[in-house]
């Protein structure tokens, strides 16, 4: 059985300010973890992925996440907010590379404040 | 690549009610997730298909609700007796042959059971 759980619902930055997302996995497996962002009213769009290469993967819009095997742990970061980075975000977590579904958490909504 | 399309984009619907869904995935993704979405929570899996084989369900996808993939293309989600706890955002997923892992959503439908 895989979980995540994402730490704060919400969290607000102020433009220019560090973004941390916590997100916290459980697997069985070897996992497979993703982030995805949602923006209102429409579907998901994928971030970055962690496929069992490097720790440290970069996606788009110059988000980067590690994966911690050891802390179990899959923390989003952005070292500079920009205002159009507000959503929701989702983390996410497969049981490898032929899975059939991913397993998400309850997201966290990010605020940017000018 | 048109990406992964939904139709309609939002329904409303008296209790009691049928409904069906429609999905096209991106072209040659032979897999197509289907999950539901609630208020302030992240998606949960419902469903998937493998070309027209459906492979795995969710206990969520109770007798009332019935998928196919009949020639391993688009898909279509039906609801019978629509009730207003089905009332929610249902996302389409598909991914590619050669990493199944990464998905891509369409926009969703959003349902609103009175």
């Amino acid at each position: 059985a895989q979980s995540v759980t994402q730490l704060g619902s919400h969290v607000s930055v102020s433009e220019g300010a560090l973004v941390l997302l916590r997100c916290n996995y459980s697997s069985s497996v070897p996992p497979y973890l993703f982030w995805y962002v949602q923006y209102p009213n429409q579907g998901l769009q994928l971030l970055l992925k962690y496929t069992s290469a490097a720790t440290l993967v970069k996606g788009i819009n110059g988000f980067e996440a590690e994966f911690k095997k050891s802390e179990t742990s899959f923390h989003l970061t952005k070292p500079s907010a920009h205002m159009s980075d507000a959503a929701e975000y989702f983390c996410a977590v497969s049981d490898g590379a032929n899975a059939g579904k991913s397993t998400f958490g309850d997201g966290t909504t990010l605020t940017v404040k000018p | 690549d048109t990406g992964v399309s939904q139709d309609p984009r939002h329904k409303i619907t008296k209790r009691g009610q049928n409904v069906t869904f429609r999905c096209d995935p991106i072209s040659e993704h032979n897999r197509l997730y289907w999950y539901r979405q609630t208020l302030g929570q992240g998606p949960e899996f419902l469903t998937y298909f493998q070309n027209e084989a459906q492979l795995e369900k969710s206990r969520l996808l109770s007798d009332r609700f019935s998928a196919e993939r009949p020639k391993g293309s688009f898909s279509t989600l039906e609801i019978q007796r629509t009730e207003q706890g089905d009332s929610a955002m249902y996302l389409c997923a598909s991914s590619p042959v050669a990493q199944p892992y990464e998905q891509y959503f369409g926009p969703g439908t959003r349902l609103t059971v009175t």
